[in-house]
């Protein structure tokens, strides 16, 4: 089993519509959870990250932790065609110099005009 | 803020030739970066984890004498693919992280490599 399971999707919707976007994770010693953009052939785009449980939100994204259950998600409010994207989530058990990344395989993000 | 960048953006190669990609974090200092390296539709995978003058520290598998990482200075990291293969034609990412104590990491744009 994976530390980290995420749906590959490709998960297609239409202009406007709310994405919800999930990860699940079995070590519960991770601690700090991060969502990025990956567009194709560039590098990945840090949207959020956050290290408590609950709601963070950033315009139209809200990032959602709940470490009781080991589940985390990424809502995407009124979708556009520019977040057409691979969505990677990510966690860590530290901070500082010991801190690694344990990433999702990422969700393929099709939104349609 | 924390933008970080690489070079070159993509680099066609020979078979047993030598490549040096460069990581530099342009607005802050970054006592740590870290070398990915992700294939198509997959996710990334990480190679090493680079502290600012120390030894990088290697994932396993990853052959330590073929990605020679040096980490200078605050704001650059390099990664030499050294008698490079075709097998060893990928997209290769850094990541810094600002400071010392933070968790969360912003990526270069990235780099591909082909090798002929």
């Amino acid at each position: 089993q994976k530390e980290v399971e995420q749906d590959p999707g490709p998960l297609s919707v239409p202009e406007g519509a709310i994405v919800s976007l999930n990860c699940t994770y079995s070590n519960s010693a991770f601690q700090y959870f991060m969502w990025y953009r990956q567009y194709s052939r560039k590098g990945p785009e840090l949207l959020m990250y956050t290290y408590s449980s609950g709601n963070k939100e950033d315009g139209r994204f809200t990032a959602q932790v709940d470490k009781s259950s080991k589940y985390i998600s990424l809502f995407i409010r009124d979708s556009q065609p520019s977040d057409s994207a691979t969505y990677l989530c990510a966690m860590s058990e530290y901070t500082g110099t010991a801190s690694k990344l344990t990433f999702g395989t990422g969700t393929r993000l099709q939104v349609t005009l | 803020g924390a933008v970080v960048s690489q070079h070159p953006s993509w680099v066609i190669c020979k078979s047993g030739t030598s490549v040096k990609i460069e990581c530099r974090s342009l607005d802050f200092q970054a006592t740590t970066m870290f070398w990915y390296r992700q294939f198509p539709k997959q996710s990334l995978m990480l190679m090493a984890t680079s502290n600012e003058g120390s030894k990088a520290t290697y994932e396993q598998g990853v052959e330590k004498d073929k990605f020679l990482i040096n980490h200078a200075s605050l704001t650059l990291s390099t990664l030499t693919v050294t008698s490079a293969h075709p097998e060893d034609s990928s997209f290769y990412i850094c990541s810094a992280r600002v400071g010392g104590l933070g968790y969360e990491q912003y990526f270069g744009p990235g780099t591909r490599l082909t090798v002929t």
